[in-house]
């Protein structure tokens, strides 16, 4: 495998579901982000981690908990979500955070019923 | 509020023609300025950037121009080939690049 990958590619979850996002990078990066893209919105950062530590948390509310075990893995998880976080949740990596060039993961479509 | 902007949500162009595709920002801070490639089912990926010191990056086909006086950059694909078809994504950061805005994206369509 290469670049950056996610898992599921789709997840449709009921509002009271709990679930997890998974993203993982082959690319020896030390900087890994999530974002989030609402139909015709822009990309919006959620999280950023550096070296497995949270950076950036942009007021995302706690229904979202990422995780970084290492700088390859970066997780989503969850919980009681409203039909409005349906979107395409991106993952990305990069060198580290003072480097502007992202790779971004193939994103995963969630669907909240 | 949208601090960049790409008013255009759409393009045709035929190939061999130039495709202009435009980009607005607001916040005076950005320094940073990149632009991604998106095809359908794909993460997006770097094509090209520009620093705030520069007004012109040129790589191959792709030209980015940056007029920090109308806080404007737009990206010149010259000529256009149906590959480049796909929905591109003008971004911007300051300082640290930390933080990164995005645009809404054009979906760019080359004719054969």
């Amino acid at each position: 495998e290469t670049g950056v990958t996610q898992t599921p590619r789709h997840l449709v979850m009921g509002m009271t579901n709990k679930k997890s996002l998974k993203c993982e990078q082959h690319l020896g990066h030390n900087a890994m982000y999530w974002y989030k893209q609402s139909a015709k919105k822009p990309l919006e950062l959620m999280f950023v981690y550096n070296f497995k530590e949270q950076t950036e948390n942009n007021s995302v509310p706690s229904r979202f908990s990422p995780e970084c075990p290492n700088s390859s893995h970066l997780f989503l998880h969850l919980h009681t979500l409203q039909p409005e976080d349906s979107a395409l949740y991106l993952c990305a990596s990069s060198r580290d955070v003072s480097s502007y060039e992202q790779y971004f993961g193939p994103g995963t479509r969630l669907t909240v019923t | 509020d949208q601090q960049v902007k790409q008013n255009s949500p759409s393009l045709s162009v035929q190939e061999g023609r130039i495709s202009i595709l435009n980009c607005d920002y607001t916040n005076s801070m950005f320094d940073y300025f990149l632009w991604y490639k998106k095809y359908p089912a794909e993460g997006p990926t770097f094509l090209i950037s520009i620093s705030s010191i520069k007004d012109k990056n040129e790589d191959g086909r792709f030209t980015v121009f940056l007029n920090k006086s109308a806080k404007h950059l737009s990206l010149h694909i010259v000529p256009s080939q149906p590959g480049d078809s796909a929905v591109y994504f003008c971004a911007a950061t300051y300082n640290t690049g930390n933080q990164f805005y995005f645009g809404t994206g054009t979906s760019l369509t080359v004719i054969p």
